[in-house]
């Protein structure tokens, strides 16, 4: 099975800060990457999917990146929205593991 | 807009079979090229990935779970379906239902908690 490694597992940052999060595939998977956003209680929400596409209704201040094994989520001005914990996850093949996610928090 | 809503019991007795459904409204179920996915996440840990059955009825489960897990679909409901058997504490978690769209879950559940206990 491919395994995703996030890091950082946690961040601070501040508002109007540029952050990237990494996400690395322990064999290449192409670009078949979503990233996810979850807040407390909340079920995840898509922002990114094929590693690059910016999921409808979703801020343009969110990009990624990547294929093969590398992979990254960047936010280009942070809002005080964005902190939240956010997933990696595969779907070049079974099973669609996540990453064990990174929580951003406010500094 | 498509919306999922998991339902189910919220307590289950260790050993016994744990039993959630997720009603789809706003699509049909039936509709092909999408995934009907289940994922957990155990108090304050991350995602894990359960498995999701094709429109076609195909089945795939996370390899750590396969021997206790069937996840099926009810056309007729428009509902699928989610039978973790032989829970342990472990199994304690949010469960959430999701669709997929070649392996992108594009639509979720609110997510509904299952805790395990005598």
């Amino acid at each position: 099975a491919i395994q995703l490694t996030q890091s950082p597992s946690s961040l601070s940052a501040s508002v109007g800060d540029r952050v990237t999060i990494t996400c690395r595939a322990s064999q290449g998977i192409s670009s078949a990457l979503a990233w996810y956003q979850q807040k407390p209680g909340k079920a995840p929400k898509l922002l990114i999917y094929d590693a690059s596409s910016l999921e409808s209704g979703v801020p343009s201040r969110f990009s990624g990146s990547g294929s093969g094994t590398d992979f990254t989520l960047t936010i280009s001005s942070l809002q005080p929205e964005d902190f939240a914990t956010y997933y990696c996850q595969q779907f070049n093949s079974y099973p669609h593991f996540f990453g064990q996610g990174t929580r951003l928090e406010i500094k | 807009q498509l919306q999922l809503q998991e339902s189910g019991s919220g307590l289950v007795k260790p050993s016994q079979t744990l039993s959630l459904t997720c009603a789809v409204s706003g699509g049909s179920i039936s509709s092909g090229g999408y995934s009907w996915s289940w994922i957990r996440q155990p108090p304050g840990k991350g995602l894990e990935w359960i498995g999701y059955i094709y429109h076609s009825g195909s089945t795939y489960y996370n390899p750590s779970l396969k021997s206790r897990v069937t996840i099926s679909v009810d056309r007729s409901k428009n509902q699928f379906s989610l039978k973790l058997s032989s829970v342990t504490a472990a199994d304690t978690a949010v469960y959430y239902c999701a669709r997929g769209v070649q392996g992108v879950l594009d639509y979720w559940g609110q997510g509904t908690l299952v805790t395990v206990s005598s």
